[in-house]
């Protein structure tokens, strides 16, 4: 089945640090990747969509320069949190899809503590 | 844009009994229905799907049902295995390359 790898797992730095995370989908080609936000017990928010080679669209109310996303090659998209606040704390979620038609997969989740 | 609604948001049911979690959505040009389960500590699991041109589908012990009319669709876990304990995520897409709308989730618990 679909894997898709996101890294680190686990996070916990300074104030004012920038922290990227990494996603990858280890056995296809993802066209589209999502980026999520997860606060505990509610439901993934979507960040951003990211398609490779452009740049990425973001929901509203998420700044794009306080969230950076780069999705270089059809297997790679990283988030970079700048400049880290303790409000940036949460689970940051990636999602992969291999075309527009498909299911979208997701990773483990990356749990961003900032202290 | 697309409002899904999920019901219940915690569910206890004990081993070997069934479990149903239904969702509804909005938006008529939805097209996509996923189910996902959420452990502790991890992402998302993607258990079973299904688009707008089935009614029904099962996988083994899950299964689920669209009404397109409605706008409605559930889940069904049968023969339930405290294993199946985790948080369980609908969701509504439009045609290719839309985002997924998600539900609030459901906390189902199964006791031994």
């Amino acid at each position: 089945g679909a894997v898709v790898s996101q890294h680190p797992s686990r996070v916990i730095c300074k104030s004012g640090t920038s922290v990227k995370i990494e996603c990858r989908s280890l056995d296809f080609q993802a066209t589209t990747m999502f980026w999520y936000r997860q606060f505990p017990k509610q439901s993934l928010m979507l960040m951003a969509t990211s398609n490779e080679g452009s740049k990425a669209t973001y929901e509203q109310g998420v700044e794009k320069d306080k969230f950076l996303i780069n999705h270089a090659s059809l297997t790679l998209s990283t988030l970079t949190v700048t400049s880290a606040h303790p409000e940036d704390s949460s689970f940051y979620i990636c999602s992969a899809v291999r075309d527009s038609n498909q299911p979208q997969h997701f990773g483990d989740g990356t749990r961003l503590s900032i202290l | 844009g697309e409002n899904v609604e999920q019901h219940p948001s915690t569910l206890s049911v004990q081993e070997g009994d069934s479990a149903v979690i239904k969702c509804t959505y909005s938006d008529s040009a939805s097209n996509y229905f996923p189910w996902y389960k959420q452990e502790l500590g991890k992402g998302p699991q993607l258990i079973i799907d299904i688009r707008s041109n089935v009614g029904e589908k099962k996988d083994q012990r899950i299964a689920v049902t669209l009404n397109k009319t409605a706008k409605h669709f559930s889940l069904h876990i049968t023969e339930t295995q405290p294993e199946d304990s985790a948080v369980y995520f609908c969701a509504a897409r439009q045609n290719s390359g839309y985002a997924l709308n998600f539900g609030k989730g459901t906390s189902l618990l199964v006791t031994p």
